[in-house]
């Protein structure tokens, strides 16, 4: 099974900030990676998908990128509705699996 | 819109069944692949099954392979995940999800599921 590894598991930002996550899988995957944000007592929200590209009605402050093993999801400018916990995900095989989370706490 | 609405969660007894439901709807249900993904309580996302439009590809995780049943109904426009032999370590909010064959696009809210006596 192919393993992601999410850093840091928690991070604390002000509005306005820029925040990078970052995802490693255990063996190449491509470009096969999604990301997902899910806010508090809600159900997850596809943001990304092949690494880079945005799911229709994303804001453009979120962007990802990598290929290979490492991953990254950028948020260029935090707003107040991106406090949540967001997770990455390899689309290259199965089982799929996701990372363990990143949750993105108001300073 | 593209809506997807579980059903059938609640509490089950360890070693009882319980079957959800997915209704879905402002899509071709028929043309996509879906799956059941889980969260346990305070915990991460797992992924549990997905079948394809036509029922001839069908996967599990290891940890529900042989006591899980994916399956859909395409008239109907409804995914269903049986449930069987249940264990404590089922408790979650489980997702019906829409894919393609290997990632996730449309979300439903989920449906507690509680394995307990």
């Amino acid at each position: 099974d192919i393993q992601m590894t999410q850093s840091p598991s928690s991070l604390s930002a002000s509005v306005g900030d820029r925040v990078t996550i970052t995802c490693w899988a255990s063996q190449r995957i491509g470009t096969y990676v999604s990301w997902y944000q899910q806010r508090p007592g809600k159900a997850p929200k596809s943001l990304i998908y092949d690494a880079s590209s945005l799911q229709s009605g994303v804001p453009s402050r979120f962007s990802g990128s990598g290929s290979g093993t490492d991953f990254t999801l950028t948020i260029s400018s935090l707003q107040a509705e991106d406090f949540a916990t967001y997770y990455c995900q390899q689309s290259h095989s199965s089982p799929l699996t996701f990372g363990g989370g990143t949750k993105v706490e108001i300073k | 819109e593209v809506q997807l609405v579980e059903s059938g969660g609640g509490l089950g007894q360890p070693g009882g069944s319980l079957r959800l439901s997915c209704a879905a709807s402002g899509f071709t249900f028929s043309s996509h692949w879906m799956h059941w993904v889980r969260q346990a309580p305070g915990k991460g996302l797992a992924w549990v099954s997905r079948i394809n439009s036509d029922e001839n590809i069908i996967t599990y995780a290891d940890s529900v392979k042989g006591r899980f049943t994916i399956s859909r109904d395409n008239a109907k426009n409804t995914l269903y995940l049986q449930m069987d032999s249940l264990r404590a370590e089922d408790t979650a909010v489980y997702y019906c999800v829409r894919g393609p064959r290997y990632s996730f696009d449309y979300w439903g809210l989920g449906t507690l599921v509680t394995v307990s006596s």
